[in-house]
């Protein structure tokens, strides 16, 4: 099967800093990756879908200038959440989609104090 | 945005029991999926059903789905201690003109099942 990696798998950070998060699809290639959030004790919620060779596109609420998103090839895209604060801890996980299925990371949990 | 409900919204039962849990949607479809999610960490993917089938099984699972009512479900047989975990379903819209959104899924806010050994 398809394989998506995604890393950290956790990261805490400081107040005020950037935090970088890679999606890379292992075997395959996707021009369309998606970029979803999930609070403890919560469901997943989609950011933003990420577009190889152009801007993402962000749900709404979802701040662009804030969580940047670039899918520069066939088989990476990341998501930067710039200057973190706390109430942006929060688990982050990444798909890509092969044959009408998604493939997800692992998740990346991030943890700012 | 979320449109998924799912009922229960916690679900404990002892191992052997069988475990049903119920998901509800609004909008047109081109499949809807279960997930499956350990404390903590990423998504296992179950089974996937499409818009035009009623029913699919896979192992020790069956996941019905009725279009009409905009509702699944997702029955777990004979539980065990390992099923306890988050499930998820998550639907795939359909959009107009025919066109689709894969991967673009849209999750309901889950079950969490605790399997007592």
């Amino acid at each position: 099967g398809a394989v998506v990696s995604q890393h950290p798998s956790w990261v805490i950070c400081k107040s005020g800093t950037s935090v970088k998060i890679e999606c890379r699809s292992l075997d395959f290639q996707a021009t369309t990756m998606f970029w979803y959030r999930q609070f403890p004790k919560q469901s997943l919620m989609l950011m933003a879908t990420s577009n190889e060779g152009s801007k993402a596109t962000y749900e709404q609420g979802v701040e662009k200038d804030k969580f940047l998103i670039n899918h520069a090839s066939l088989t990476l895209s990341t998501l930067t959440v710039t200057s973190a604060h706390p109430e942006d801890s929060s688990f982050y996980i990444c798909s890509a989609s092969l044959g009408g299925l998604a493939f997800f990371g692992q998740g990346t949990r991030l943890t700012v104090v | 945005s979320q449109q998924g409900e799912e009922d229960p919204q916690a679900l404990s039962i002892q191992e052997g029991e069988n475990a049903t849990m119920n998901c509800s949607y609004k909008t047109s479809i081109n499949n809807l999926q279960w997930y499956r999610q350990n404390s903590g960490r990423g998504l296992v993917h179950l089974i996937l059903i499409r818009s035009n089938e009623r029913e699919k099984h896979s192992g020790r699972l069956r996941v019905t789905l009725d279009t009409s009512k905009k509702s699944s479900s997702l029955l777990i047989t004979a539980s065990r201690a390992a099923d306890t975990a988050s499930y998820f379903c998550a639907t795939e819209p359909r959009i107009s003109a025919g066109g689709t959104s894969y991967g673009k899924l849209t999750f309901g806010q889950g079950t969490i099942l605790t399997v007592h050994p």
